[in-house]
Parts: C-alpha cells; structure tokens; sequence
C-alpha cells in the first residue's frame, strides 16, 4: 500500500542555516511526489513536484528537492531559511486520483 | 491563478446537527476532493469526485456524504455532526484524470459541541 513517512514532527532551525526536511515513500511504481507548505491558519500551496526526468527539482521560494529511488525517499531542502519559512510542511505521493499525504513536519525558525 | 473557495473560514455547531460545508473552484476542473486534517495525521482523504454527479470514497468516509451538481461546486455534507468530527477540512481540486497537483482552498475549521 501507498504510504509516506515524515520522521521529523517538529524541527527548529537558525534563521541563515540550511535546512533538510526528510520525506520516505512507499509505493509500487514510479511515484509523483509533491511538497505542500502550509503556514497557520492557510490551505497548502505547492512548493515543488516530481514526475521524472532530472531527480533534482526546484521550486519556490527558493527551496529544492531530491528524488532518490534507491532510498525511497524526497527529501527537501533550502539553503538559507528565512522567517517567513516557518510552516508546516507536507510531503504527498499522487497515484492517479488520489494523494497519499504524510503527517508533516513543523518548522520553527530561530532569529 | 487557481482559486479554491470554501464556504466559511469558522464554524460552530452542536452534537446531532445537519453540517454542510461548501467548495467552489474557479478553473474548470473535473477534480475535486475533501479532505480532514488533524494534528500528528496529515490529511486524510474523505471523498472525491472526477465528475459532476460522481464520487468515490476515500480513506474515511463514514459519517460523511457528498453532493456534486456543478462542476465548480462540491459540498461535504455531515448527516448528523459528533465531536469526533471536529476538525479542520480542506477542499481541493485539481485536472483531468492523471497525478496533477492539487489546488487547496483555506479550510474551514469545524467545532462540533
């Protein structure tokens, strides 16, 4: 079955520092794979997806991700995180219709 | 720009009430999907619907119906509301079939008391 592991619930992290949120899949083929940001009281906005080709994407905000098959995972990450990229963030694998969403993870950032 | 809308932001209502919650979707899409968030759980699909009059359950559908008579609009219908239904739901809605990312309305955080 579908599934999707965000093994960080909360982390906190230095205005200026690099940051990497960790996302694990499971599925049975070549997977979609999105990251959804989600600040207080908002719906989600897609930050990135990967259908395939090159396994680095970019997004907005100046965040990337990694696709790595061989490790199941999608991990995200930002070079320079500022402020305003305190949020909750969710990592999703589509399967046709329907997406599979892990439990997301918090971001604090630390001025 | 996509725009997802949904009915209210807030909404208070007692133990046994009819609830129903509102989605309308400004970009011609086939797709749309309900979905309750709950902390520690991510989200958790309810229904969806890829087409008017169509639907299909989702992860958890009991004690919720849906009802798709336009295209732009799908409501989340909760035929007698419980506590345990108390949540924050979030609609979406995305294109024709295939993985397409999906357009999140604002959620509308229900209390059920």
């Amino acid at each position: 079955a579908q599934s999707v592991t965000q093994p960080d619930i909360h982390i906190t992290v230095s205005e200026g520092a690099s940051l990497e949120l960790r996302c694990n899949y499971s599925y049975g083929a070549t997977p979609y794979l999105f990251w959804y940001v989600q600040s207080p009281g908002q719906g989600l906005q897609l930050l990135l997806k990967y259908f395939s080709g090159d396994t680095l994407v970019q997004g907005i905000k100046g965040f990337e991700a990694e696709f790595k098959r061989s490790q199941s995972s999608f991990n995200l990450r930002k070079p320079s995180v500022h402020w305003s990229d305190a949020a909750e963030y969710f990592c999703a694998v589509g399967d046709f219709n329907k997406f599979y969403f892990g439990s997301g993870t918090k971001l604090n950032v630390k001025p | 720009d996509v725009k997802v809308t949904q009915s209210s932001r807030y909404l208070v209502k007692r133990t046994g009430e009819k609830v129903f919650l509102e989605c309308v979707q400004d970009m011609d899409h086939e797709n749309m999907f309900w979905y309750r968030q709950d902390p520690g759980l991510g989200l958790r699909l309810i229904y969806f619907s890829y087409d008017v009059k169509m639907k299909e359950k989702g992860d958890i559908p009991e004690g919720y119906s849906v009802s798709r008579e336009k295209k732009e609009r799908f409501s989340l219908i909760l035929e007698s509301a419980s506590t345990n239904q108390t949540s924050m739901y979030l609609c979406a809605s995305s294109f024709d079939r295939g993985t397409y990312e999906q357009y999140f309305g604002p959620g509308t955080r229900l209390t059920v008391t």
